[in-house]
Order: structure tokens, then C-alpha cells, then sequence
């Protein structure tokens, strides 16, 4: 089992810009979080998908959108990039009926 | 969302058991606890949960007040492995987003 993928690993982008992210959940997980994390800090929970809807939204803006495949893949897209959208980005999956999250290692992103 | 409380940073010997606490007195009844780890450069990853009874796996021991208001999670024997940031947790299920504070660094001396 390859665990929770995500690509790409590294990402430069410029202010303005719009960029996808891409995470495959665990075999056998059906739902799947993206999180912020900025330096220092914990990650930001941003939103859940589950049955290619968004289930749960954390305080980001508009600007943050996404997509389930019914593969249960993901994808985090982000328009209009600013400086402050500098991160690691986290996607998590999980099954509908599991406590705990598995992680994946994370996308950086570097908005110039 | 109810909130947790964890020291900054702790600090622990190689081999030597070690003690992290985390205060959630606005716990509800419904809420389990979770506690995750971040080591340098990599995702969160899962470390134990606990509803009201103390629960041990393989990575640790979760330890839970009778009022359910602090909890403890403990590392048997700590190793250089062990450093990294530890996030403690409040949900009732996997869908609930997870909330996480800045957690406590735990460093481990050799």
C-alpha cells in the first residue's frame, strides 16, 4: 500500500498565477482533507471532500476550490496566487467511518 | 470548535519515558481525542485515540483523566525518532475538520 500521494513535491509560481495540487488517498479511503501549513505553524484545515461533494469548509477564500474524482482522488486548485499562499500543503484521507487521518508528505508551494 | 492546551516544548533523555500533556476542559462527551506527530519535513502522522478508557498500540499509551478535561500521551522509552511536534486533538469523527494548535516539540537528547 503506497499510503496517501501527492504531486508534485515542490512547486515555484508566481504572483497571480493559478495552480493545481494533486493527492490519491490510501487504499480504502473515501474521503480526503487539504490543510495549510505556513512555516512554523500547525496546518490550517482548508476542506473535505466526500462523494465528490465538499462536505466541510474551514476560513479560506474563494480562491481555494476543489475536486473528488469517483476514484476518490483530489485535486486543491488556488487562483489569483498571492505571496502569503507560500506553503506545505497537506492532503489527508480517511474512511467515512475511521478515526484517524493519514497523511501524505506534502506539496510545497513557493508563490514569488 | 473546542480547544486544546499543550506546552510550547519539552524535552526528554534518549531512552527514558516521556509525558505529554494536553488540557481540553470544554471537551464534550462525544468528542474523542487525537494525537498526531510531525516529524522535520514530513506530513502529520496518526499516533493513538482515546474516548474515555486509557488505550495503548504499538507507539504509545494514551492516558485519560476521569473528567476527561487533560489527557496524557506517553512514550514508553523516547528515541532520536521520537522529536518531532505533537498535536493533541479533539473530534468526534474522522469527517470532523481537524483543528490543529501549534502542538508541543518534543526534543530528544542523546
Amino acid at each position: 500500500d503506497a499510503g496517501v500521494t501527492q504531486s508534485p513535491t515542490h512547486l515555484i509560481k508566481t504572483r497571480g498565477q493559478q495552480v493545481t495540487l494533486r493527492c490519491s488517498p490510501k487504499s480504502g479511503h473515501d474521503t480526503v482533507s487539504w490543510y495549510q501549513q505556513a512555516l512554523g505553524q500547525g496546518p490550517q484545515f482548508i476542506f473535505q471532500y466526500y462523494e465528490e461533494e465538499e462536505r466541510q469548509r474551514g476560513n479560506f477564500p474563494d480562491r481555494f476550490s476543489g475536486h473528488q474524482f469517483p476514484n476518490y482522488s483530489s485535486e486543491l486548485n488556488v487562483n489569483a496566487l498571492l505571496l502569503g499562499d507560500s506553503a506545505l500543503y497537506l492532503c489527508a484521507s480517511s474512511s467515512d467511518r475511521g478515526l484517524e487521518q493519514y497523511f501524505g508528505p506534502g506539496t510545497r508551494l513557493t508563490v514569488t | 470548535d473546542a480547544k486544546t492546551t499543550q506546552p510550547n516544548s519539552m524535552e526528554s533523555n534518549e531512552e527514558e519515558p516521556v509525558h505529554l500533556p494536553c488540557n481540553h476542559s470544554t471537551i464534550s462527551g462525544t468528542d474523542y481525542i487525537h494525537w498526531y506527530r510531525q516529524l522535520p519535513s514530513q506530513g502529520p502522522e496518526y499516533v493513538i485515540h482515546g474516548l474515555t478508557s486509557n488505550v495503548n498500540n504499538r507507539m504509545a499509551s494514551l492516558a485519560i483523566a476521569e473528567d476527561r478535561k487533560s489527557s496524557t500521551l506517553i512514550l514508553h522509552r523516547a528515541t532520536l525518532r521520537d522529536a518531532a511536534v505533537y498535536y493533541c486533538i479533539l473530534g468526534k469523527t474522522s469527517y470532523d475538520k481537524v483543528i490543529f494548535g501549534p502542538g508541543t516539540s518534543l526534543s530528544v537528547i542523546p
